[in-house]
């Protein structure tokens, strides 16, 4: 059984970037499409991007086009999530969440969220 | 890009059934999913592929779609099941997967 294990809260300035981390640990065999899924307080889910299980390849949704990244280490089964220029607005619960039943739909495997504060 | 409609928040009382509802142009062609979301704690996945469910979820939530609404339907309501549901399909766009804006199950 997968588990997905995030790094810890963060606490950003406006303007500042922050990367945050996201490991599969048990079955660590194969790698799997990831996205990063965020929530403001108080609001839904909003999807943010995908990497696919090399590393090579990456999607990314319009209204984050050119503030984030998302990169993996496949040697150690880690996936990263940079945002940079962070605004108030930013400040949200991120989530990776894998497709480890490779359905490329639906998301099955979810990290328990990283919290990213951004405030002067 | 595609839109997702949910009610805000739904009531039932335990024992009773709840149905939740997920609009969206043309959802009848596409597989929706739904994710139970409890307070602080990460969204699981409850329904998958219009009405499957994963291992490990309860016989009494299931799914269904009808014309241009997905239900999702959670039969004998319990205390436990007070959560946000949010459903999600994945589409032929720019931003492929999208999720509605969730629902609040409260447990009268």
């Amino acid at each position: 059984q997968v588990q997905l294990v995030q790094s810890g809260a963060e606490v950003k300035k406006p303007g500042a970037s922050v990367k945050v981390s996201c490991k599969a640990a048990g079955d660590t065999s194969t790698h799997h499409y990831m996205h990063w899924v965020r929530q403001a307080p108080g609001q839904g889910l909003e999807w943010m991007g995908i990497i696919n299980p090399s590393g090579v390849s990456t999607s990314y949704a319009q209204k984050f086009q050119g503030r984030v990244t998302m990169t993996r280490d496949t040697s150690t089964s880690t996936v990263y999530m940079e945002l940079s220029s962070l605004r108030s607005d930013d400040t949200a619960v991120y989530y990776c969440a894998g497709d480890y039943s490779n359905s490329r739909d639906y998301m099955d495997v979810w990290g328990k969220g990283t919290t990213v504060t951004v405030s002067s | 890009s595609y839109v997702l409609a949910q009610p805000p928040s739904v009531s039932v009382a335990p024992g009773q059934t709840a149905r939740i509802t997920c609009g969206g142009n043309n959802i009848g062609r596409k597989s929706v999913h739904w994710y139970q979301q409890k307070p602080g704690q990460a969204p699981v996945l409850v329904v998958y592929d219009d009405s499957d469910r994963p291992s490990g979820i309860p016989e009494r939530f299931s799914g269904s779609k009808s014309g241009n609404t997905a239900t999702l339907t959670i039969s004998r309501v319990e205390a436990g099941d007070e959560a946000d549901y949010h459903c999600q399909v994945w589409d032929d766009s720019s931003d492929p997967w999208v999720f509605g804006g969730g629902t609040k199950l409260t447990v009268l």
